[in-house]
C-alpha cells in the first residue's frame, strides 16, 4: 500500500533537546511538507521541499530545521530555539504544484 | 497572497438533515481548490480537487461545487460518522512553489 508514514506517533521530550520527527513517502511525489496544529486551529506551513536536496522556509520556520536528501524522507528536527514546541506535527506529500496533498498520521510532541 | 474564508466555524446538523459547508476564496489564478476531512487526532483526508468554475465532483453523501469566488460542500442525508473537521485549500499561481493556503475548517456534528 503507498502511503506516508510518521513515527512516533506520540513523542515525549524535556525542555531544552532538539527532536527529530521522522516522515517516509512511497508515494514517488517530488513534494513533501511539515505543518504544525495547534488545538482548535487550522495548518500552519513550517518547512517544503518540492525535490531533493531543496527546501525551502515556510511561515513559522524559527527553531525547526530539515533536510532531503532520499526522495523519500522529511525529517523535521525540532530544536530547543523552538519556543513553544508542544503541538500535533503532520507531514504531506505531493506530486507537486497544483496537485493535491497527501497527508500522514501524525505525530503529536509534547514538550515539559 | 491567497486566502481562505470557512464558514460557518462549527455546525451541529440530525441526522439526516442536508446542509452545506462555505469555502470563500481569494487568489490570483487558481491552480486547484482541495476539500479534506479530519477527524479528531489524525491526519487530515483528502476528498476532493477542483480546477474551474462549474466543476462538480461527487464521493458517497458529499458533493463539492466551485464557482469563481467561493466553494461548497453539501452534504445530503449526513450520518453520525460525517462528523470531522471539513478542511478547504487553495493552490494559486502566484504563490510560491507547490504549497497550498487552507482555511480553518468547519467542525461538522451530526447527531443520531
Amino acid at each position: 500500500d503507498g502511503g506516508i508514514t510518521q513515527s512516533p506517533k506520540y513523542l515525549f521530550r524535556k525542555e531544552g533537546q532538539n527532536v527529530t520527527l521522522s516522515c517516509e513517502q512511497n508515494l514517488n511525489h517530488d513534494a513533501m511538507y511539515w505543518y504544525r496544529q495547534d488545538p482548535g486551529q487550522g495548518l500552519r506551513l513550517i518547512y517544503y521541499s518540492q525535490i531533493v536536496n531543496d527546501f525551502q522556509k515556510g511561515d513559522i520556520a524559527e527553531g525547526y530545521s530539515v533536510s532531503r536528501e532520499k526522495k523519500e524522507s522529511f525529517p523535521l528536527t525540532v530544536t530547543s530555539a523552538q519556543k513553544n514546541p508542544t503541538a500535533f506535527y503532520l507531514c504531506a506529500s505531493s506530486k507537486g504544484t497544483g496537485y493535491e496533498q497527501y497527508f500522514g498520521p501524525g505525530t503529536r510532541l509534547t514538550v515539559t | 497572497e491567497d486566502q481562505v474564508t470557512q464558514s460557518p466555524e462549527a455546525l451541529r446538523l440530525q441526522e439526516g438533515e442536508s446542509s452545506s459547508l462555505n469555502c470563500s476564496y481569494t487568489v490570483s489564478g487558481l491552480r486547484g481548490l482541495f476539500w479534506y476531512r479530519q477527524d479528531p487526532g489524525k491526519g487530515p483526508e483528502f476528498l476532493f480537487t477542483l480546477y474551474s468554475a462549474g466543476e462538480e465532483k461527487e464521493k458517497e453523501r458529499l458533493k463539492a461545487t466551485l464557482t469563481k469566488k467561493e466553494s461548497f460542500l453539501h452534504i445530503t442525508a449526513p450520518k453520525p460518522e460525517d462528523s470531522a473537521t471539513y478542511l478547504c485549500a487553495v493552490s494559486g499561481e502566484e504563490t510560491s512553489g507547490s504549497r497550498l493556503t487552507f482555511g480553518e475548517g468547519t467542525q461538522l456534528t451530526v447527531n443520531p
